[in-house]
């Protein structure tokens, strides 16, 4: 079976300008969180969506937003891009949400923003 | 604030040693205690999770040690190789949010 997958890999964008993020949950699993991971550091909460709502979000900027789609694939979209939003964005899909279900994460999207 | 702190940052261990990661945390609220395994280029993977009404957890050469009292919990890696290379992090849930440590690079040295 397909695990989760995330497109693009690598991005490199300049400040200020506009980058969406993709993710493909693995299949049946409903929910669907993101993560930023800043190079040298664990993964912070960004989102978390089930069944096309959003169910959590952790402590970023309103430039930062997501959506998923009726087949629960999501986006995360970001504007007006920093330097310090250069991270990996990882991508978790869940059967449910809440803490009894476990995640899988993607290999994640390298974004550079110069 | 780091809802979860780990330790040590880095470890480096002989291989068929013991491998030792230690992680606290604070908000009684967590109520699952996973731990994940990240290979260069990769996301992080569920390697083994614990429930705060459990004191240890084993599964192969991995046991998650659990001091509900003292709010810490630890990661021991038995019979540690070389392919076990990686970092390592201690998350806790709650809030339908999943907290990570700061992770371990571990090295294990044939």
């Amino acid at each position: 079976d397909a695990g989760v997958t995330q497109s693009p890999t690598h991005l490199i964008k300049t400040r200020g300008q506009h980058v969406t993020l993709r993710c493909s949950p693995i299949s049946g699993h409903k929910s669907v969180s993101w993560y930023q991971q800043v190079l040298g550091q664990g993964p912070q909460f960004i989102f978390q969506y089930y069944e096309k709502e959003e169910r959590g979000r952790g402590n970023f900027p309103d430039r930062f937003s997501a959506r998923q789609f009726p087949n629960y694939s999501s986006e995360l979209n970001v504007n007006a891009l920093l330097l310090g939003d250069s991270a990996l964005y990882l991508c978790a899909s869940s059967f449910g949400y809440g803490t009894t279900y476990e995640q899988y994460f993607g290999p994640g999207t390298r974004l550079t923003v110069t | 604030q780091q809802q979860v702190k780990q330790s040590p940052q880095s470890l480096i261990v002989q291989k068929g040693g013991i491998s030792i990661i230690n992680c606290a945390y604070e908000n009684t609220a967590f109520d699952y205690f996973p731990w994940y395994q990240q290979f260069p280029g990769k996301g992080p993977a569920l390697l083994i999770a614990i429930r705060p009404d459990v004191s240890e957890k084993k599964e192969g050469r991995f046991t998650i040690s659990f001091n509900k009292s003292a709010k810490q919990f630890s990661l021991h890696i038995m019979d540690s190789q070389p392919g076990d290379s990686a970092t390592y992090f201690c998350a806790a849930t709650g809030a339908n949010n999943l907290f990570f440590g700061t992770g371990t690079r571990l090295t294990v040295i044939p």
